[in-house]
């Protein structure tokens, strides 16, 4: 059975960085056919895709969020790993992780998410 | 292109069929994928590629393209079937994603 868990803070405070980990399960972050997507919901609002890792380490970013994004893997604990600078209260929403297959870009399992508040 | 449009609501009555679109430059190239994201749950995928459905995936769900719009339809709409929806592809880059606006489905 394949699982994605995202984990981290709850709440972070503005211009704090955002460290978001996700680990998977039933299947290995080496799977040449699949890679591991972030991607954020505000409250009431639409999904809005943050960036993927691939197997061979190639990385994409959305490009208005790219200069405070990085992602990054470690294969050996099966984790996926998003920091976000300079944190603001419109950041605040549910993050989730899931996995994206190569082929298609289709996103085919998606963690449960992990609601981030930005405020002082 | 870098966006996805979507009607932000649509209504169907149970047991009709209802049809939601996708319009964006870059499905002119890609096809959409699919997903249903009911209150407080994660989105799930159902359909994917010309017209796939994951497992698990009722075949009353299906997906269509043309041109530069998508369409997934709901055919003999279910009262399960209220959730919110999404399209999403590849953006004119190939290498990035980019999600619809979303469409709320209501069953009546």
């Amino acid at each position: 059975q394949v699982t994605l868990k995202e984990s981290g803070p709850v709440l972070v405070k503005p211009t704090e960085t955002l460290t978001l980990t996700c680990t998977v399960s039933g299947f290995s972050l080496s799977n040449a056919r699949m890679g591991v997507s972030w991607i954020r919901q505000p409250p009431g609002k639409a999904l809005e895709w943050l960036a993927h890792i691939f197997s061979n380490d190639g990385k994409s970013y959305s490009t208005s969020l790219k200069s405070r994004l990085t992602i990054s893997k470690d294969t050996s604990k099966s984790q996926v790993v998003l920091t976000m600078t300079n944190m603001d209260p419109v950041d605040s929403a549910t993050y989730f992780c899931a996995r994206i297959r190569i082929d298609d870009y289709g996103v085919d399992v998606w963690g449960k998410g992990t609601t981030v508040t930005v405020s002082s | 292109s870098s966006e996805l449009t979507q009607d932000p609501a649509v209504s169907v009555a149970l047991g009709q069929t209802v049809r939601i679109t996708c319009q964006g430059g870059s499905l002119r190239s890609y096809y959409a994928s699919w997903y249903q994201q009911k209150p407080g749950q994660a989105p799930i995928l159902v359909i994917y590629g010309k017209n796939n459905r994951p497992s698990g995936i009722p075949d009353r769900f299906s997906g269509s393209s043309s041109g530069n719009t998508a369409s997934l339809t709901i055919t003999g709409a279910q009262a399960e079937d209220e959730a919110d929806y999404y399209c999403n592809s590849r953006d004119s880059s190939g290498y990035h994603l980019v999600f619809g606006t979303g469409t709320k489905v209501t069953v009546l």
